[in-house]
């Protein structure tokens, strides 16, 4: 069964940083690519950013660039979204997803809330 | 970057009758790379169509996706109460693979 589980979030000051991380299971994560999307409280999915096969290539909405960074562990079946510098207007829930776009299988999800 | 526009933004409708969703792109979207999602409250949204008009797994029948270019549609055929919620397009020709803003799907 394909499953992918997010942790890390949490409040969060502006300013800060946090890690979040997705487990991932059921399938060859070297094989795909995965998706972070996040949904701020009421609102509509916003794509932020995803990542390659083998972790070499990765794009960002441009929002985050510069303060997000996309990385994944193919041996230990795990992809995670460092974020620094967080805003306000970053707080949502974030998901993973398995899939450049037309993505899947998602995660839960995770709140982050950027608040001081 | 494409801008995908969804209409109408709420529609309201009743058990057994048509749904037509519409998503507009700003400009053409290469290889037809367009998805729609069905999201509940409380839930991670649910796939539903790739590749513009492809069902994927497990995706009920009444579901059709057309379109092609810049104007694409989500048809449920006959609304069953479980298929009332938001609905997003999202297009993933290539990044950022932005989504449009949703459709509310509500029953009358």
């Amino acid at each position: 069964e394909v499953q992918l589980v997010e942790s890390g979030g949490g409040l969060v000051q502006p300013g800060g940083s946090l890690r979040l991380s997705c487990a991932t299971s059921g399938f060859i994560l070297s094989n795909y690519w995965i998706s972070w999307v996040r949904q701020a409280p009421g609102k509509g999915l916003e794509w932020v950013a995803n990542i390659n096969q083998d972790g070499t290539d990765k794009y960002y909405i441009d929002s985050v660039n510069g303060r997000f960074t996309v990385s994944k562990d193919n041996a230990k079946d795990s992809v995670h979204l460092q974020m620094n510098r967080l805003r306000a207007e970053d707080t949502a829930v974030y998901y993973c997803a398995r899939g450049f776009g037309g993505a899947d299988y998602w995660g839960q999800g995770t709140l982050v809330t950027v608040s001081s | 970057e494409i801008v995908l526009t969804q209409s109408p933004g709420t529609l309201s409708l009743s058990p057994g009758e048509r749904a037509t969703l519409s998503c507009r792109a700003s400009q053409g979207v290469s290889k037809n790379y367009l998805a729609w999602y069905q999201q509940k409250p409380g839930q991670p949204p649910r796939f539903l169509i790739y590749g513009a008009s492809t069902r994927a797994t497990g995706i009920p029948d009444r579901f059709s996706g057309s379109g092609s270019g810049t104007d694409f549609t989500l048809t449920i055929s006959r609304l069953e109460p479980e298929d009332f919620a938001v609905y997003y397009c999202q297009q993933y020709a290539g990044a950022p693979c932005t989504f449009g803003q949703g459709t509310k799907l509500e029953i009358k």
